[in-house]
């Protein structure tokens, strides 16, 4: 599999649970990204990762969401007491350290927190 | 005013159509530039980069005016298949580590 994975697909939670979501980067890249898309936009940077490094964190990352990349293969993002505006597609990117690269997204994973 | 634009749409052509969209962009020092396409329910996709000079790849045209600070993205001939949402995507610290998308450009080709 030469692509970005991102499991689960679908996650249906209900309120004030934590859930944790999976990303496998394509081998080679070193930088792993993580979006969140809302119907009608554009997705919006959450954090990034060069290797195990996370370098920079949004101000829309509140201190429910984490994310970590040990050995700088996969990574996981976790939100804790989850809340109706945590429902959103989370999208995986992964790409080479360069900013002449683009991203290679995964396919995401859609939450939906009831 | 916001880091990335552009006009949400929709764009409804008609097939063989040529149609144009541009992107504005606040930092003047971004140096990175992209187009996307995402269809509905799907991940975006890299359609192409945007190069300094202009680039061309089949019926798409990418152009970047630094002055104005906007890139641009022609499609022509257009296809019922070319029907999605682009977005446009540009770094925007002096690092190239940190892109922003766009809100994205509905295309609707018509038959």
């Amino acid at each position: 599999d030469t692509g970005v994975s991102q499991d689960p697909r679908h996650k249906i939670t209900k309120r004030g649970q934590n859930v944790t979501f999976r990303c496998d980067p394509i081998s080679e890249h070193n930088r792993l990204y993580w979006y969140r898309q809302t119907l009608g936009q554009g997705p919006e940077f959450l954090t990034y990762f060069q290797n195990e490094a996370q370098l920079e964190k949004s101000r829309l990352l509140s201190d429910r969401f984490s994310a970590e990349r040990p050995k700088g293969s996969f990574s996981t993002l976790e939100i804790q007491r989850t809340e109706q505006g945590d429902s959103a597609m989370y999208l995986c990117a992964s790409s080479l350290s360069t900013f002449l690269s683009g991203y290679t997204f995964g396919s995401g994973t859609r939450l939906t927190v009831v | 005013r916001k880091e990335v634009e552009q006009d949400p749409g929709p764009f409804n052509v008609p097939e063989g159509a040529t149609v144009a969209f541009n992107c504005t962009y606040s930092n003047s020092a971004s140096q990175s530039f992209f187009w996307y396409r995402q269809d509905c329910r799907k991940e975006p996709k890299l359609l192409m980069s945007v190069y300094s000079s202009g680039n061309e790849d089949g019926r798409f045209t990418a152009q970047l005016n630094r002055a104005s600070q906007y890139i641009s993205l022609l499609i022509r001939d257009s296809k019922l298949s070319d029907s999605a949402t682009y977005l446009c995507v540009v770094n925007i610290d002096n690092y190239g580590q940190n892109f922003v998308f766009g809100p994205g450009t509905r295309l609707s080709v018509l038959p």
